[in-house]
């Protein structure tokens, strides 16, 4: 496809669960970032790749949070032991950051609703 | 440390009257900026960008930000509103020395009234 996509686009998920947030970002976009967005906010950052790097994480709100991109292209962000906080909007982004303008394209996200 | 903050988290206009959303920034870097706007259950869509070049930037649907360095602002406007705007709209800075994530302000949600 042409543009950024994820899945699910929804997912219900009882407190204590495990879930897992699949992004796959524009074909040859080297840099995918992942944000939360809180109802009514605007998006937080939670991570960055560089292909497969992750280098920077530091928005990741706890370490129940973690996200890979093993082969630099598909990125999964996994929440452990979910918990209501957790409720929120994921975006993924990616971008080709050689193009200078470092303008991101955002997927229609995942809704994640903690009961 | 890069912000943004957007005055006013909802506005309401007429159909046809002028648009105009307040983003003030503050960054130690010459900024990247950008608008994005989010419809319901939809991701964002980049409405404009300022990456140092004109000043005066347009958009995609008739939107054109200024960029002013003395007052650290990049307000969004349009002539003309349609109701097809209503949507919330985002205004963010780059942090590009750490990679290019963004720094998002809260939004503001635009009402069109018919």
């Amino acid at each position: 496809g042409a543009g950024v996509s994820q899945s699910p686009r929804y997912k219900v998920a009882k407190r204590g669960q495990d879930v897992a947030l699949r992004c796959d970002p524009i074909s040859g976009h080297v840099s995918l970032f992942w944000y939360q967005q809180a109802l009514g906010q605007g998006p937080e950052f939670l991570t960055y790749f560089q292909n497969e790097a992750q280098l920077d994480k530091s928005g990741l709100p706890s370490d129940r949070f973690f996200a890979e991109r093993p082969e630099g292209s598909v990125s999964t962000l996994k929440i452990q032991r979910t918990q209501q906080e957790d409720s929120a909007v994921y975006l993924c982004a990616s971008s080709s950051p050689g193009q200078g303008s470092y303008e991101q394209y955002f997927g229609p996200g995942t809704r994640l609703t903690v009961t | 440390a890069q912000s943004v903050t957007q005055l006013g988290s909802h506005v309401s206009v007429s159909e046809g009257a002028l648009v105009l959303l307040r983003c003030n920034y503050s960054s130690s870097v010459p900024p990247y900026l950008f608008w994005y706007v989010q419809y319901p259950n939809q991701g964002l869509q980049l409405l404009l960008k300022y990456t140092s070049a004109a000043t005066l930037v347009k958009g995609i649907n008739g939107f054109e930000a200024e960029f002013k360095k003395s007052e650290t602002s990049f307000h969004l406007t349009k002539p003309s509103a349609h109701m097809s705007d209503a949507a919330e709209y985002f205004c963010a800075v780059s942090d590009y020395n750490q990679g290019g994530k963004l720094i998002f302000g809260q939004g503001t949600e635009l009402s069109v009234k018919p």
